[in-house]
């Protein structure tokens, strides 16, 4: 069964660079999937962030393009999340999942709470 | 982008009543929508995909229906657990959006 576990900083201070982790177990993030970055927020409610296959192929939502990295390492079977020049509009609970276009989200993360403060 | 309009906010109800939430796309999904349910403190779970097909070990008292823009998600007998937030989700285009949910609690 595959697990999946967000990691990274539950605080990050404005303007600074959110780094989020998704490591993927009992399966390989190489398999034929997509994979997800989801956040929510009582003002946004559920926000799809953007997806990558482990080519490295990426897609991503427009509102955040411009401040968005999504990546791959299939050596250490996790993907990973960067969103720069963070404001608090961006605290929120951080979910990676399975899925995208192709899939549903079948597969969620517990959710890591990022607040953004100084 | 597509929005996805959930209606009602909030449906109150007891055990063993028939719940009916809905979900209205601003343009048409195709059968390109699923449900999840969320439950305080937890990430959402699939529930319905494709429209109205049933996720794996999900109750028969769930069921899926509609196409192209109006969608709806029956719960047929409510049971204590049933009593969470409802969204909906489309995968017809980017970006994939969600609805603002569905809050089904007791009456």
């Amino acid at each position: 069964q595959v697990h999946l576990q967000e990691s990274g900083p539950g605080l990050v201070k404005p303007s600074e660079t959110l780094s989020l982790k998704c490591s993927v177990s009992g399966g390989s993030v190489s398999s034929s999937n997509w994979w997800s970055w989801v956040r929510q927020s009582p003002s946004k409610g559920l926000e799809w962030i953007g997806e990558i296959y482990h080519s490295g192929t990426t897609k991503d939502n427009p509102s955040l393009r411009s401040r968005l990295t999504i990546s791959v390492d299939k050596s250490e079977n996790h993907f990973s999340l960067k969103l720069t020049s963070v404001t608090a509009a961006d605290t929120a609970v951080y979910y990676c999942a399975r899925g995208g276009i192709l899939t549903w989200f079948d597969i969620w993360g517990r959710g890591t709470l990022v607040t953004v403060s100084s | 982008e597509i929005v996805l309009t959930q209606s009602p906010a909030t449906l109150s109800l007891s055990p063993g009543e028939r719940a009916t939430l809905s979900c209205r796309a601003s343009q048409s999904v195709r059968n390109f929508l699923a449900w999840y349910q969320q439950r305080p403190g937890q990430a959402p779970r699939l529930l319905i995909f494709d429209t109205s097909n049933r996720a794996t070990g999900i109750p028969a008292r769930y069921s899926g229906s509609g196409s192209g823009t109006d969608f709806t998600l029956t719960i047929t007998s409510l049971e204590p657990e049933d009593f969470a937030v409802y969204y909906c989700q489309q995968r017809s285009a980017w970006p994939l959006t969600f609805g603002g949910g569905t809050k089904v609690e007791i009456k």
